[in-house]
């Protein structure tokens, strides 16, 4: 079945530093794979998408590339704000078993100023 | 444009009661979708509607069940709630005819406690 991993957390930077958040994946076929990000007591929001092999998703400074020949989906971001400081799931959701999306485990990002 | 909006925003029961959550998607969205969200724990997926029939479900026990009603709004049953049941129930929405890769809208969540 399809399965996502994602980098433990948590992760702690200062602000302005680069981020990586690794994310790979197990799907059968080509899987779309997405970034969500959840802000303190809050839902999920969808952060970036990408729909086929190299594709970039970006969006708010955040980008991630779909590289289909390393099954990863890996989130970065250049320079980080303290308003960054959320929790981040990597998601892919398959043609095959439609509707059911899997999500990693979360990764939990504090930004400290 | 609204969005995804759940109800109620939190809710407290004792083990054993029933538990209702609401869900009513974007408009125009015809596909609903569950997910628990323990404490400490990620997303795990419960149940997927779409145009009033159940298309998916997650590893949970019968006694988790919902329905999607004809505007397409959502419920979503908990019975003999346990205190594990504890979590937020986050409901999600996309658009007809995604099939996969679908991009899915999420709510804000109802916060279940189960005391």
């Amino acid at each position: 079945g399809n399965s996502v991993t994602q980098m433990e957390g948590p992760v702690t930077l200062s602000e302005e530093a680069f981020l990586t958040i690794n994310c790979t994946y197990t799907a059968t076929g080509y899987p779309s794979l997405f970034w969500y990000v959840q802000y303190p007591g809050e839902g999920l929001q969808l952060l970036l998408k990408a729909t086929k092999a190299d594709d970039k998703g970006s969006n708010k400074g955040f980008e991630a590339t779909y590289r289909k020949e390393t099954t990863s989906f890996h989130l970065e971001k250049g320079s980080v704000q303290v308003s960054d400081s959320a929790v981040y799931f990597c998601a892919l959701s398959g043609r095959t078993n439609a509707g059911k999306s899997t999500f990693g485990d979360g990764t939990t990002l504090t930004v400290k100023p | 444009e609204a969005g995804v909006t759940q109800s109620p925003t939190h809710l407290i029961k004792t083990r054993g009661q029933q538990a209702t959550l609401r869900c009513s998607p974007i408009s125009g969205h015809t596909s609903v979708y569950w997910y628990q969200q323990a404490l400490g724990l990620g997303l795990q997926f419960l149940l997927w509607y779409d145009e009033g029939e159940e298309r998916n479900r997650g590893n949970f026990p019968p006694r988790f069940s919902g329905r999607q009603f004809p505007n397409y709004s959502s419920e979503l049953n908990v019975n003999a709630l346990e205190l594990e049941d504890s979590a937020l129930y986050l409901c999600a929405s996309s658009a007809p005819g995604q099939g996969g890769g679908n991009e899915q809208f999420f709510g804000p969540g109802t916060r279940l406690t189960v005391l």
